[in-house]
């Protein structure tokens, strides 16, 4: 069975500072992950994907996310964290052997403040 | 913003009602997919039609039924409503190849219909 993991509920930086919100997966093929971004009274927003390749996946508004087989992680990271950043982050896997059903974590609210 | 519609943007029934929820997937996608977040969890996966067929299924009763029409939109249906299906009902559009897709096509999620059961 698919999981993840987000190991903190919430995630406070200034403004300006490198931000970072950690994933780890669990999944018995070759995963896909993914990153959404989620707005107050909105749907979620697609932020990047990792399918192969280089471990570093680069995304929307100057997000990144770095895939570690070994340690079954896939943590979103941004070098200057904004105000408007603030929002709920969720990652998500797919089993590459299965379907296209995701299976989200519990979300990691993000505040940068001023 | 995405393609991607719903219909209502909120909505209250009582307990043991009907509703139905709607959902406009983006021009050129056959999939969607719906989802179910509750308060303060992330979304959790209810089922998914391709093609106006089921394509999986998630940990659901099956008072939670859909279709999806030749247009590639979609309809959730909740039969005999519970204070628990008090949520956030999210669809999200995508392109596929059914079942045995091994494909990583990402997911566009509509704003969501708030259903409040009282």
């Amino acid at each position: 069975a698919q999981s993840v993991a987000q190991p903190e509920d919430q995630v406070n930086v200034a403004e300006g500072n490198p931000l970072t919100v950690k994933c780890t997966y669990s999944v018995s093929g070759n995963p896909y992950l993914f990153w959404y971004v989620q707005y107050p009274n909105r749907g979620l927003q697609f932020l990047l994907k990792y399918i192969t390749g280089d471990n570093l996946v680069k995304g929307s508004y100057g997000f990144e996310a770095e895939f570690n087989k070994s340690q079954t992680s896939f943590h979103l990271k941004k070098p200057s964290a904004l105000v408007s950043d603030s929002a709920l982050y969720f990652c998500a896997v797919r089993d590459s052997g299965y379907g296209q059903n995701f299976v989200f974590g519990p979300g990691t609210r993000l505040s940068v403040l001023p | 913003e995405t393609g991607v519609t719903q219909s209502p943007t909120h909505l209250i029934k009582t307990r043991g009602q009907q509703v139905t929820l709607r959902c406009s997937s983006q021009s050129g996608h056959n999939t969607v997919s719906w989802y179910q977040q509750a308060l303060g969890q992330g979304p959790q996966f209810i089922f998914q039609y391709y093609r106006e067929e089921e394509n999986g299924r998630g940990n659901f009763p099956p008072r939670f039924s859909g279709l999806q029409f030749p247009n590639y939109s979609s309809e959730l249906n909740v039969n005999a409503l519970e204070l628990d299906d008090s949520a956030l009902y999210l669809c999200a559009s995508s392109t596929g190849t059914g079942v045995r897709s091994r494909r990583a096509d990402t997911q566009y999620f509509g704003p969501g219909t708030r259903l409040t059961v009282l």
